[in-house]
């Protein structure tokens, strides 16, 4: 079964700390692993794209991580602000499935001043 | 350039009666999926129109139904409703010769009461 798990499920830190959220798949065959932010009641805003061969990628204080052999991923935030309260999804898109999208339960974020 | 919009903002229906929701896609986008988030979940895949054919289906009953314009526009049908289609419901578009980058719209918050 085609499935995208999460953790922790929520996560409250201080702000200007460093947090990772993690990321396991079991979805197959892969073609891309995503990171969403979601603030609450809008629609998910991408931070990062991973294909197979990408092991590492940033933007801004965000960095993702991917281990395809072991189908894990993880989002690590740096510095955190009181804006990164919100949703973080991760998502994975199976190939040649037409780009449909399974997606996690998401890590629901709280940075406290 | 505008993004992925949708209508209306909020909705609120009553058991039974049958509502519809609508997605324009980001300029120069071909393809649109559809996708159900219950609060506090990860969105669920209700389907994906390209071409202006169904190409891709979740697991979703035949009182969901969609449509796609020769402008790419979609719209979303939900029959019958029951209080559980109560959700935030999102449009995300993209381009199939691209990267599969899908963008979301901010959504449309249902209302089954």
């Amino acid at each position: 079964k085609n499935q995208v798990e999460q953790s922790p499920q929520s996560l409250i830190i201080l702000e200007g700390k460093n947090c990772t959220l993690q990321c396991n798949y079991t979805v197959s065959p892969f073609s891309n692993l995503r990171w969403y932010k979601q603030d609450t009641g809008r629609g998910p805003v991408s931070l990062t794209i991973m294909t197979f061969s990408e092991n590492t990628k940033s933007n801004g204080r965000y960095t993702a991580t991917l281990d395809a052999d072991t189908k894990q991923s993880s989002l690590h935030i740096t510095a955190s602000q009181l804006s990164d309260s919100a949703s973080y999804i991760c998502v994975v898109s199976r190939y040649n499935a037409g780009n449909m999208l399974t997606f996690g339960g998401g890590t629901r974020l709280m940075v406290k001043p | 350039d505008a993004g992925v919009t949708q209508s209306p903002t909020h909705l609120i229906k009553t058991r039974g009666q049958q509502v519809t929701l609508r997605c324009s896609p980001k300029s120069g986008h071909d393809t649109v999926s559809w996708y159900q988030q219950a609060l506090g979940q990860g969105p669920q895949f209700i389907f994906q129109y390209y071409e202006e054919e169904e190409r891709q289906r979740g697991n979703f009953p035949d009182r969901f139904s969609g449509h796609q314009f020769p402008n790419y526009s979609s719209e979303l049908n939900v029959n019958a409703l029951l209080l559980g289609d109560s959700a935030l419901y999102l449009c995300a578009s993209s381009f199939e010769g691209g990267s599969y980058e899908q963008y979301f719209g901010p959504g449309t918050r249902l209302t089954v009461t």
